[in-house]
C-alpha cells in the first residue's frame, strides 16, 4: 500500500518570504499523480498544484511551485512571496495512474502561519 | 454549478444512533468518494464508487455503509453511531480521463457523537 510522509507537523514564515514543506510517498509504481491540497480554517479543501510523475518538469502555479524528485520519491511545495491569505494545512496526496479508482492517499499535513 | 454539496453542516449524535451524510454533485462525475478526516490527521478514505450501482470499501470502511443509486448522490450512513467516528466527513467527486485529474471537495460535515 502506498504512504505519504509529512514530516513538519508545523511550520511558520514571515510575509514576503519563501517557505518549503517537505514530503515523502513510498510506492512500487512508475505511474502516479502527486497533489497539494491546502485546507484554510474554512475546512474547504482546495487543490494548490499537481505533478505527473512522467513528467520530468517541476510544476509550477504562481508563486507555488514544486521539486520532484522521483528517485527520491520526494515532492515539496516551495510557497514564494508569502501571503497572510496562505496561512492553512498543507496536504501531500498520491493517487495511482491506474487502478480505475483515482483514490486518494493524504499525508498528516503541515500547519503553515504566516507572520506579518 | 454547485459543485459537491454536503448536507448536513454540523451534527452531534448520541451512542447507538443512526443518520445518513449526504452528497451531491451536479457535475456529472462518474467517481464518488468519502473521507473522515480526525484531529490532527490527513484524510482516509471510507467508500468510494465508480459509478451508479458500483460501490467499493476504502481503508476505513467499519461503521459505514453507502449506496449509489443515481451518478449525482452518494449517501454515508452510520448505523450505530460510537464516539469513534466523531470526525470531519467529506465527500468528493472526479471525472476519470479529464487532463487535470482532480477530486473536487465538499465542504465537509462535522459529526460529533456523544
Amino acid at each position: 500500500a502506498q504512504t505519504v510522509t509529512q514530516s513538519q507537523p508545523e511550520m511558520s514564515v514571515q510575509e514576503a518570504e519563501t517557505v518549503t514543506l517537505s514530503c515523502t510517498y513510498d510506492t512500487s509504481e512508475s505511474d502516479y499523480y502527486l497533489f497539494w491540497y491546502k485546507q484554510p480554517p474554512s475546512r474547504q479543501m482546495i487543490l494548490v498544484i499537481r505533478q505527473e510523475a512522467y513528467k520530468q518538469q517541476n510544476a509550477t502555479e504562481n508563486r507555488f511551485s514544486v521539486n520532484f524528485q522521483k528517485a527520491a520519491k520526494s515532492f515539496s511545495l516551495k510557497i514564494s512571496d508569502s501571503q497572510l491569505g496562505d496561512a492553512a494545512m498543507y496536504f501531500c496526496a498520491y493517487r495511482n495512474a491506474q487502478g480505475g479508482s483515482e483514490k486518494l492517499v493524504f499525508g498528516k499535513g503541515t500547519k503553515l502561519t504566516v507572520n506579518p | 454549478n454547485a459543485g459537491v454539496t454536503q448536507t448536513p453542516k454540523f451534527r452531534i449524535l448520541k451512542i447507538g444512533q443512526s443518520m445518513t451524510l449526504q452528497c451531491a454533485q451536479d457535475m456529472n462525475h462518474n467517481y464518488m468518494y468519502w473521507y473522515r478526516q480526525d484531529p490532527g490527521m490527513g484524510l482516509k478514505l471510507i467508500y468510494y464508487s465508480v459509478g451508479a450501482g458500483i460501490t467499493d470499501k476504502g481503508e476505513v470502511p467499519n461503521g459505514y455503509n453507502v449506496s449509489r443509486s443515481t451518478t449525482e448522490d452518494f449517501p454515508l450512513r452510520l448505523e450505530l453511531a460510537a464516539p469513534s467516528q466523531t470526525s470531519v466527513y467529506f465527500c468528493a467527486s472526479s471525472n476519470p480521463g479529464l487532463a487535470h485529474h482532480e477530486q473536487f471537495f465538499g465542504p465537509g460535515t462535522r459529526l460529533t457523537v456523544l
